[in-house]
């Protein structure tokens, strides 16, 4: 069964604020990296993505910045809407995987008035 | 067409019933995958399909046996499934299965074992 009390990590965001949603990715190897936002009851839904061989890519109101050094990945959301409630997912796709995307724990974005 | 569609969109099944998800998608992709996930967790791979063929299967149980009929379609079927199998299934489809590409997402089957 499942964890009593399981949760995810939380960003509070006023409407009309910056979001910056972090996330640690796990293998040096990973060359392509996506974010993902899943809204209750939905599949996850394409964000941006970027490559190893870029660290900043912009795309409409989302940054998505990678810093190969430290393997981090952020993705910064501008004039934060009410529809940008939802989890937040990162994606690694390794080298030679075949298409095998290892995926982030998520951060829960809640979007107050 | 940039969607992949899942059936049904709920399904409630006892551990000794059969039953089959089917996936569906028209983009003319070659790979095709399916996702467990459980509440407030990421999606993890099960298997991957890549022209037609199993290319990964992620040590899932044999209770799970995935079906790839031709390119646009994908079956997951299902037999004495565990309670512990309650979560959303999600098909994803990409151009190929290298890397470099995104993957899109159905809406997933919210599967109940009774």
């Amino acid at each position: 069964g499942e964890s009593v009390g399981l949760h995810l990590p939380t960003l509070s965001v006023q409407e009309g604020d910056n979001s910056i949603i972090n996330c640690a990715y796990s293998n040096s190897a990973s060359d392509y990296f996506i974010w993902y936002k899943q809204e209750s009851g939905k599949g996850p839904q394409f964000i941006i993505d970027i490559r190893s061989n870029m660290d900043k890519r912009q795309g409409q109101r989302v940054t998505v910045l990678l810093n190969k050094t430290v393997k981090h990945l952020s993705l910064q959301i501008a004039a934060t809407q009410p529809g940008d409630s939802a989890v937040y997912f990162c994606a690694e796709n390794m080298v030679d995987s075949w298409g095998k995307l290892q995926f982030g724990a998520g951060t829960q974005v809640v979007v107050t008035p | 067409d940039t969607e992949v569609t899942q059936t049904p969109k709920h399904l409630v099944m006892g551990m000794t019933n059969k039953k089959s998800l089917k996936c569906e998608q028209h983009m003319g992709h070659r790979a095709m995958y399916w996702y467990k996930q459980k509440a407030k967790k990421p999606p993890e791979l099960m298997f991957v399909y890549s022209y037609e063929k199993l290319s990964i299967n992620e040590s899932v149980p044999s209770r799970f046996s995935p079906e790839c009929p031709n390119s646009s379609l994908l079956n997951l079927h299902l037999h004495a499934l565990q309670p512990e199998d309650s979560a959303l299934y999600l098909c994803a489809s990409s151009p190929t299965s290298g890397v470099l590409y995104e993957q899109y997402f159905g809406p997933g089957t919210r599967l109940t074992v009774t």
